[in-house]
């Protein structure tokens, strides 16, 4: 079964150096998004990727992050001077078309990154 | 802004019936989802309800849905070991934005 799959599984920084974090979509997939949760909080929305362009993002995503898909099958998230408030665990998501799941809006989600930043 | 509220924690004796509550914000969702996380891996989507329906029900699990009250529940019956999980409830806001509660770590004791 097709399936997101992310690297790394953990990374440990120190607060100021550049992440990348990556994401193999589902091959046929047109939508790409980022979310993350911070331990024992809210699984939150960061932002969302079609077409090669953000289509929408949070309050959360500021200058630091940003989004890339470099060829037809990456998608990267980079933080550019992490925070010790970045400490979280950061899911990509897929899905083919936006919004209703009976239409093939389920989204698909990778296993995580978790990221520490000391 | 968008909103939702779940409990963080439900343990349930095997067999038994789980309901997993969720408080929800924005008025205008269509979809509102469930999605389940197992150890180690990503969320996967559990079920899914249109906010034009009040219930609707797969295999042992239910969903219930009040509008009004912009409450969402999810109730699975014969609840076993294998269940024990996280339970992420989510709205959709617009058209990419879903929006996740806490998620509700159900503890199945055998």
């Amino acid at each position: 079964e097709p399936e997101v799959t992310q690297t790394p599984s953990h990374q440990v920084t120190q607060m100021g150096q550049e992440v990348i974090l990556r994401c193999v979509p589902i091959s046929n997939h047109l939508y790409f998004y980022w979310y993350r949760q911070i331990l024992g909080q809210k699984v939150e929305f960061l932002v969302s990727f079609y077409n090669n362009e953000i289509s929408e993002k949070s309050e959360i995503f500021d200058d630091q992050f940003s989004v890339e898909r470099p060829d037809g099958s990456n998608f990267t998230l980079k933080i550019r001077s992490t925070k010790l408030e970045d400490s979280a665990m950061y899911f990509c998501a897929s899905s083919f078309s936006p919004g209703l799941a009976a239409l093939g809006g389920e989204l698909f989600f990778g296993e995580g990154s978790r990221l520490t930043v000391l | 802004g968008e909103d939702v509220e779940q409990s963080l924690f439900l343990s349930v004796r095997e067999g038994d019936s789980s309901v997993i509550n969720c408080t929800y914000t924005d008025s205008s969702s269509t979809y509102l989802y469930w999605y389940k996380q197992e150890p180690g891996a990503g969320l996967q989507l559990l079920t899914y309800i249109f906010s034009n329906m009040d219930m609707k029900q797969d295999q042992r699990l239910t969903v219930l849905l009040n509008k009004k009250d912009k409450h969402l529940s999810l109730r699975i019956a014969d609840t076993q070991t294998g269940d024990s999980a996280i339970y992420f409830c989510a709205e959709v806001s617009g058209t990419y934005k879903y929006i996740f509660g806490t998620g509700t770590r159900l503890k199945v004791l055998a």
